[in-house]
């Protein structure tokens, strides 16, 4: 199990591009969660998807983010405009769909974006 | 709204020395807490998670209720605990399971 995929690894934008942050969540699991961190921050929550539906965007900035997790493919998060605050590691989980473990989280490696 | 308070950010000791990371949070439900471990250049990894009660690495953590806190606790540290560490708590009861992070402790651990 290759565990949770994240690419790229490193994204360099000019200010007023778009970003697209890929997560594919491991094997097994359809849960799948995007958290942000700033420097000398913790990671914050963003949003919480499963196959095709938004759980809880309780933390997504109301503008220019999106995020979706379709039915094939990987979960993607979607920054429109960017802005050099935006520049930040960003983090996918994933968990299994069942029982017990839905709390224990799988972290990919992190996309580093930086805004220019 | 809930809270997770890392009030160390750096925490030094000497290898064989005892370590205790502290941790306490602020949530008016019943609390799911984990630790969660992140080496130099690898992703983020949990350590331990309360409601296993098990001992990771010779670290333990016990949640205590009354002082809202989750420290976690090693009697000898080695080189090897080298590390950030993030307390975090899960919002189960909401339905989302989203996790609120602490800012982290970096221990050093000198030889």
């Amino acid at each position: 199990n290759a565990g949770v995929m994240q690419n790229p690894r490193h994204l360099v934008r000019r200010r007023g591009q778009e970003a697209r942050l890929r997560c594919s969540p491991m094997k097994g699991h359809s849960h799948v969660y995007w958290y942000r961190q700033l420097p000398e921050e913790g990671l914050k929550f963003m949003v919480y998807l499963q196959k095709e539906n938004i759980i809880d965007e309780s933390g997504m900035p109301k503008e220019r983010f999106s995020a979706e997790f379709p039915k094939e493919g990987p979960s993607i998060l979607r920054i429109q405009q960017v802005v050099r605050g935006d520049s930040a590691a960003y983090f996918c989980a994933s968990s299994p769909s069942t029982g017990g473990a839905k709390n224990i989280q799988y972290f990919g490696a992190g996309t580093r974006l930086s805004v220019l | 709204a809930q809270r997770v308070t890392q009030p160390e950010k750096l925490l030094s000791v000497f290898k064989g020395a005892p370590v205790e990371l502290k941790c306490n949070y602020s949530y008016s439900g019943s609390p799911e807490l984990f630790w969660y471990v992140q080496y130099s250049r690898q992703r983020l990894q949990l350590l331990l998670r309360h409601i296993s009660r098990e001992s990771i690495k010779g670290f333990t953590a016990d949640l205590n209720k009354g002082e809202t806190s989750f420290h976690l606790k090693k009697p000898f540290a080695q080189e090897e605990d080298s590390a950030m560490y993030y307390c975090a708590l899960s919002n189960s009861g909401a339905g989302s399971y989203q996790l609120t992070f602490g800012k982290g402790t970096k221990l050093s651990v000198i030889p």
